[in-house]
């Protein structure tokens, strides 16, 4: 049981250039989510899926696309980095909504120059 | 707007002190509580919500709806519990965190 897996741990990018990191959970939760953090600012949510198939937009969702075709998966897309999104992705996932606990990816670190 | 605030960035208390981590919180409607624990190099992990009245590894929180408050309390602290916190509040799937308090504690 790996529980929340993120790849990739560790990205290096140049401005304009694009990727996707992914998101996959091993424990049939239905909600994901993905967050970045940034220094001094702790956690904040940028989309988030509630089930397969459905994406929704949390804090700070401009720049960022995120897919939720399968269930375990959850994808988020930078089409075109920019230096502001610098900074550490977490991945989590929950049972459920409000009285679920989140379940933790170790982050990725992704740096645009 | 959701906002959850933690006043101290930095918390440093000696070993068999009491310690409290603030956490103050505004939001329409009554969220549900969390705090969050990440310990050094190991991903972020519930250390205890609100909903399940519990004590873990010695920490309470106790919910203040009068002052919209959730303040994470341990009588005596130890050296394993240095760490970064996060309290969470979540409403209607939408779950703000705190800007984070660094608990170091002393020998």
């Amino acid at each position: 049981n790996a529980g929340v897996t993120q790849t990739p741990k560790f990205r290096v990018l140049k401005t304009g250039q694009s990727m996707t990191l992914l998101c996959a959970q091993d424990m049939n939760h239905e909600y994901m989510y993905w967050y970045r953090q940034d220094p001094g600012m702790g956690l904040r949510l940028i989309h988030y899926s509630v089930g397969e198939g459905t994406t929704a937009k949390g804090e700070v969702p401009d720049g960022y696309n995120v897919s939720r075709l399968k269930k375990q998966n959850f994808l988020l897309g930078l089409e075109s980095a920019a230096p502001s999104q610098t900074s550490v992705y977490f991945c989590a996932s929950s049972y459920s909504g409000e009285n679920s606990p989140l379940h933790f990816g170790n982050g990725t670190r992704l740096t645009v120059t | 707007a959701q906002r959850v605030t933690q006043p101290e960035k930095l918390l440093s208390v000696f070993k068999g002190a009491p310690v409290e981590l603030k956490c103050n919180y505004s939001y329409s409607g009554s969220p549900e509580l969390f705090w969050y624990v990440q310990y050094s190099r190991q991903r972020l992990q519930l250390l205890l919500r609100h909903i399940s009245r519990e004590s873990i590894k010695g920490f309470t929180a106790d919910l203040n709806k009068g002052e919209t408050s959730f303040h994470l309390k341990k009588p005596f602290a130890q050296e394993e519990d240095s760490a970064m916190y996060y309290c969470a509040p979540i409403h209607n799937n939408d779950m703000r965190f705190g800007a984070g308090t660094r608990l170091t504690v002393k020998p």
